[in-house]
């Protein structure tokens, strides 16, 4: 079976410090791969994207940056955080059903 | 105009009753419709999919879709406390048959179901 892991699970940044987010899937291969966020009394939101190694597409202008440097592995960054970057990240896979599947989240408190 | 829309609640039931919430949606090409569940602090698992027009059941949970009046409900029959949530309803528009997964969400409904 697919499983889907996100790490840090909660993070507390200083303004202006950079950040690194990972997702890896198991038990799949060449899935699509996606980053929402969800922010406070806000939907979730669409960040990037990825059908394959390399390919990234972004969905918003933003202070972040996602990497697929792997076939099971997605990371989101940023270089220097901005205290409307805080939310509640979600790493999510799919097959080409568009049902995702999303990981337990990495919620980001900037400070 | 908000191109998922669902009333944010909160949604009070009582245990055993029937639970209906209810999505619009903007755009006219919309070809598949989830209903995702995420509890307080998680992250949301989906409970429905829907592609045709009808009623979908799966257990306790029966979801709606009308293209036409470009709208989707979820039932939750015999409701539970367990079931106390929001409940997020989710569009795709499939594009030249290419899937990847750009769902656009509602802000959720926040359903509470008290003893």
């Amino acid at each position: 079976s697919q499983t889907i892991h996100q790490w840090p699970a909660t993070l507390v940044q200083p303004v202006g410090s950079p950040l690194s987010l990972e997702c890896t899937v198991e038990g799949t291969s060449n899935p699509n791969l996606y980053w929402y966020r969800q922010a406070a009394g806000r939907g979730l939101q669409l960040l990037f994207y990825s059908v394959g190694i390399g390919q990234i597409s972004s969905e918003v202008p933003q202070n972040l940056s996602a990497s697929r440097p792997q076939d099971r592995q997605f990371i989101l960054s940023s270089k220097k955080l901005l205290l409307s970057d805080s939310g509640f990240y979600l790493c999510a896979w799919s097959r080409g059903a568009n049902v995702l599947t999303f990981g337990a989240g990495s919620r980001l408190t900037v400070l | 105009q908000k191109e998922v829309e669902q009333n944010s609640g909160p949604l009070s039931v009582p245990e055993g009753a029937i639970a209906s919430l209810n999505c619009t949606y903007s755009d006219r090409v919309s070809q598949s419709f989830f209903w995702y569940r995420q509890y307080s602090g998680k992250s949301p698992e989906l409970i429905m999919s829907i592609y045709s027009n009808g009623d979908k059941e799966d257990g306790r949970f029966t979801a709606q879709l009308n293209k036409a009046s470009q709208y989707v409900s979820l039932l939750i029959r015999d409701s539970q406390p367990s079931d106390s949530a929001t409940y997020l309803c989710a569009v795709v528009r499939n594009a030249g048959g290419t899937s990847y997964g750009k769902l656009t969400f509602g802000q959720g409904t926040i359903l509470t179901v008290h003893p």
